[in-house]
């Protein structure tokens, strides 16, 4: 049959709103968590990261929040501008190891 | 620019040809990674450098052998690959300090492998 390529959940908003980008994760032994974005013909770039022992981490607009009592990661950004328009990508890690588990990734999509 | 060079940005190959990709850090890492992107599924972690010495092979077939003469360049040798192989092949570094924590990774822009 066919192959079938990974298909990327879509977030599309309008420019100037806020955009919420959610992961779940899955080893409830990892300790530390990363955002990444991804620009066509690109590599990851690091957004913001996270450990265990927190719950809610600012950036320069970007706030990451986690929950591990449900294992579930976001990433929120404010005021979402066109440059915005990426994949982004979870990330977790273990054991202070630098080995990261990605996740599948979200295409966000900024309408101006 | 991040600090981290890949050449050739694409590649394409048969199966029965032997290349290497190459990946170059300006950053003073001693942490260097290869990472494979695929169609078909997430971001997979392939092989870990620390302080040049290979600590992970996450199952990778044998037909992707890695290199590292230094800590500052990364290969991976490919050999005989399958036309599943094609993807994007990552490189990445970052400085690991040896205390809790992972040290954030820099990644360079990729080659784009096709085997035909």
């Amino acid at each position: 049959g066919e192959s079938v390529g990974l298909h990327l959940p879509t977030l599309s908003v309008q420019e100037g709103d806020n955009s919420i980008i959610n992961c779940a994760y899955s080893n409830s032994a990892s300790d530390y968590f990363i955002w990444y974005k991804q620009e066509s013909g690109k590599g990851p770039q690091f957004i913001i990261d996270i450990r265990s022992n927190m719950d809610k981490r600012q950036g320069q607009r970007v706030t990451v929040l986690l929950n591990k009592t449900v294992k579930h990661l976001s990433l929120q950004i404010a005021a979402t501008q066109p440059g915005d328009s990426a994949v982004y990508f979870c990330a977790e890690a273990y054991n202070a190891g630098n080995m990261l588990t990605f996740g599948g990734g979200t295409r966000l999509m900024v309408k101006p | 620019e991040t600090g981290v060079t890949q050449t050739p940005r694409h590649l394409v190959m048969g199966m029965t040809n032997k290349k290497s990709l190459k990946c170059e850090q300006h950053l003073g890492h001693n942490a260097m990674y290869w990472y494979k992107q695929s169609a078909k599924k997430p971001l997979e972690l392939m092989f870990v450098y620390n302080f040049k010495e290979q600590t992970e092979n996450n199952s990778v077939p044998s037909r992707f052998s890695p290199e590292c003469p230094n800590s500052s360049h990364l290969f991976l040798h490919l050999h005989t690959l399958q036309p599943e192989d094609s993807a994007l092949y990552l490189c990445a570094s970052s400085q690991e300090t040896g205390l809790a924590g992972v040290g954030e990774q820099f990644f360079g822009p990729g080659t784009r492998l096709t085997v035909l």
